[in-house]
């Protein structure tokens, strides 16, 4: 199974700063037939059910505010807020699709500072 | 608007059994493949299963924890989708989430783009 590793845990974050959060998988999920990164980002927030943020590790889903951006490759991968609003608190999880189990990270929850 | 709505969550006993339904809508059912994702009380997410399109072979895959306990079915006619949970265990507990691609499908089939809002199951004696 491959494993996906979030850090940090938590992060408080002042309105209008930059969070980022990091995810690292235990094994490439990078499919080199189609040089893709088989990884998405999620968000939840208290009492709802996840919402697709961004897929293949950097592409937005439609409606996402351009503020969110994914990037990375390989293992190593970045989730970054660059003007957090106060909407955005929620916990934010990584998962890979680059194989069955699909597994996520342990989440990152964001507050404000 | 693609809708996911879960149903048949409850209290159940150690050992017990209970059927999920998940009804779908909006979207093209039978093309879909469609997953059981799992959120313990306070905790992360877990992928339990999915269930491939009949056109993709309609087979099923499970995590390791569910295994040989968990069924996930689909009725195509009835567009929805069910997981049938035997021999439960404390651990089980938790909301599940019925999820699928919905209009990333075009992406990766794979992809859990829509969510429902969740059932919660709770196995307690």
């Amino acid at each position: 199974d491959i494993v996906m590793i979030q850090s940090p845990d938590s992060l408080a974050v002042s309105l209008g700063e930059r969070a980022t959060i990091n995810c690292k998988s235990s094994q490439s999920v990078l499919y080199s037939s189609n040089n893709k990164n088989y990884l998405a980002w999620y968000q939840q927030k208290p009492g709802q059910p996840p919402k697709l943020l961004t897929y293949w590790a950097s592409t937005r889903e439609s409606g996402v505010p351009d503020r969110f951006s994914g990037s990375g490759s390989g293992t190593d991968f970045t989730l970054t807020i660059s003007s957090l609003q106060a909407e955005d608190v929620a916990v934010y999880y990584c998962q890979q699709y680059y194989n069955t189990p699909l597994t996520f990270g342990g989440g990152t929850k964001v507050e404000i500072k | 608007e693609v809708q996911l709505v879960e149903s048949g969550g409850g209290l159940v006993k150690p050992g017990g059994s209970l059927r999920l339904s998940c009804a779908a809508s909006g979207f093209t059912f039978s093309n879909a493949w469609m997953n059981w994702v799992r959120q313990a009380p306070g905790k992360g997410l877990e992928w339990v299963g999915r269930i491939k399109s009949n056109t993709d072979g309609g087979t099923t895959d499970y995590a390791a924890p569910v295994k040989g306990r968990f069924t996930i079915s689909r009725d195509d006619s009835e567009n929805t989708l069910y997981l049938q949970m035997n021999s439960l265990k404390a651990e089980d507990t938790g909301v599940y989430y019925c999820t699928t691609a919905g209009a990333m499908i075009g992406v990766v089939k794979w992809l859990l783009g829509v969510w429902g809002q969740g059932t919660l199951v709770t196995v307690s004696s």
